[in-house]
């Protein structure tokens, strides 16, 4: 149980192009969902939190209208990724979690590549 | 106060030995500490999670071992297979901070056969 589906699992794209990451739970009601981003050999960096229906609340540092989140659903968070440059290349991780609290679920992730 | 400092940064162990992996905190409102194994190109995948009422949790080879009074938690891989071989990252997280975890910087196991 408690599976979470990120798609797609690899995008390679031109630069100032937009890009869209779906992150599905398949078998639970995911209250909150985060977004995390990871750079080779490093841990992971929290970017957003969003809870089903609200705003999603972002880190520091991290552009609100560089990375938009959506949480329209209790099974559904999108990240886009607008105008997309190289520095944006990274692997984005999503990750969920029920009304319990904890564990937090994580997709496979997306590598993204900008060229 | 925030922070979890994992150590060592990488690891190698002979297959069949004993892994141990560290992490220390400082901020005494934690309540929940995971331990996320994570292959390349993958997400990370729960191990094996403690709560600060218990000093030790057994699933299987992989053991969580809790001290509260010293502010450490380690992970113990007994039986060390070359599947193990992967990054390990410790976390904690508080229930007022919506349940965010804060990471450890990880550690890289080898299992040498």
């Amino acid at each position: 149980g408690a599976v979470v589906s990120q798609h797609p699992s690899r995008v390679i794209c031109k630069s100032g192009t937009s890009v869209k990451i779906e992150c599905r739970s398949l078998d639970f009601q995911a209250t909150t969902m985060f977004w995390y981003r990871q750079f080779p050999k490093q841990s992971l960096m929290l970017m957003a939190t969003s809870n089903e229906g609200s705003k999603a609340t972002y880190e520091q540092g991290v552009e609100k209208d560089k990375f938009l989140i959506n949480h329209a659903s209790l099974t559904l968070s999108t990240l886009t990724v607008t105008s997309a440059h190289p520095e944006d290349s990274s692997f984005y991780i999503c990750s969920a979690r029920d009304r319990g609290g904890q564990p937090q679920h994580f997709g496979d992730g997306t590598r993204l590549s900008i060229l | 106060q925030q922070q979890v400092k994992q150590s060592p940064q990488s690891l190698i162990v002979q297959k069949g030995g004993i892994s141990i992996i560290n992490c220390a905190y400082e901020n005494t409102a934690f309540d929940y500490f995971p331990w996320y194994q994570q292959f390349p190109g993958k997400g990370p995948a729960l191990l094996i999670a403690i709560r600060p009422d218990v000093s030790e949790k057994k699933e299987g080879r992989f053991t969580i071992s809790f001290n509260k009074s010293a502010k450490q938690f380690s992970l113990h891989i007994m039986d060390s297979q070359p599947g193990d071989s992967a990054t390990y990252f410790c976390a904690a997280s508080t229930l007022d901070s919506n349940y965010q975890l804060i990471w450890g910087a990880g550690t890289k196991l080898i299992i040498k056969p």
